[in-house]
């Protein structure tokens, strides 16, 4: 299986702060990776697919990048309507593998 | 508007079964792999099954947990999408949601408790 380390598992940052969060793959998966943000008690929310591209409707402000085996996900400017979990997925081998999570506070 | 809603959740003891149901609206779902997606309490997300288009015969991918106890079907009729979950275990317990490939839709889930 495909092991996703996410780095790191919990950040503390400040309103306006530009924040990084990365994905590391255990093997490459080319661009096949997702980013999703979950609220508490909300379902799982898609961001980014294809490591790059930005879901429909989802503000300019969070960006994917990376190929093969390193990732990152940015929020450009943090504001208080980001604290959720994020998650990386890879979908280019079964088992289809998530990241263990970043919880992002402010 | 994508739609995806799950039901059939509930309390199951151990060793029974469930079957649990997504209804989806607003998109091509016949156009789609269908993927259930799973939750414990307070814990990561876990990716359990999917089941292909027709084009590709239906055919269907499984965790290593749940393969053999858990399958995965469509009627492409009435839009839906299912989980037929036998020989449930404790380690089961958790929101069941489905999705389409990559993820791009979530219903709001079903909570499966085994006890």
């Amino acid at each position: 299986d495909i092991q996703m380390t996410q780095s790191p598992s919990s950040l503390s940052a400040s309103v306006g702060d530009r924040v990084t969060i990365t994905c590391r793959a255990s093997q490459g998966i080319s661009n096949y990776l997702a980013w999703f943000q979950q609220k508490p008690g909300k379902a799982p929310k898609s961001l980014i697919y294809d490591a790059s591209s930005l879901q429909s409707g989802v503000p300019s402000k969070f960006s994917g990048s990376g190929s093969g085996t390193d990732f990152t996900l940015t929020i450009s400017s943090l504001q208080p309507e980001d604290v959720a979990t994020y998650y990386c997925q890879q979908y280019t081998t079964y088992p289809i593998t998530f990241g263990q999570g970043t919880r992002l506070e402010i | 508007e994508v739609q995806l809603v799950e039901s059939g959740g509930g309390l199951v003891q151990p060793g029974g079964s469930l079957r649990l149901s997504c209804a989806a609206s607003g998109f091509s779902f016949s156009d789609h792999y269908m993927d259930w997606v799973r939750q414990t309490p307070g814990k990561g997300l876990e990716w359990i099954g999917r089941i292909r288009k027709k084009t590709n015969s239906y055919t269907t991918e499984y965790a290593a947990s749940v393969k053999g106890r858990f399958t995965v079907s469509r009627d492409d009729s009435r839009n839906s999408l299912y989980l037929q979950m036998n020989s449930l275990k404790t380690e089961d317990t958790a929101m069941y949601y489905c999705t389409p490939h990559r993820g791009d839709y979530w219903g709001q889930g079903t909570l499966v408790t085994v006890s």
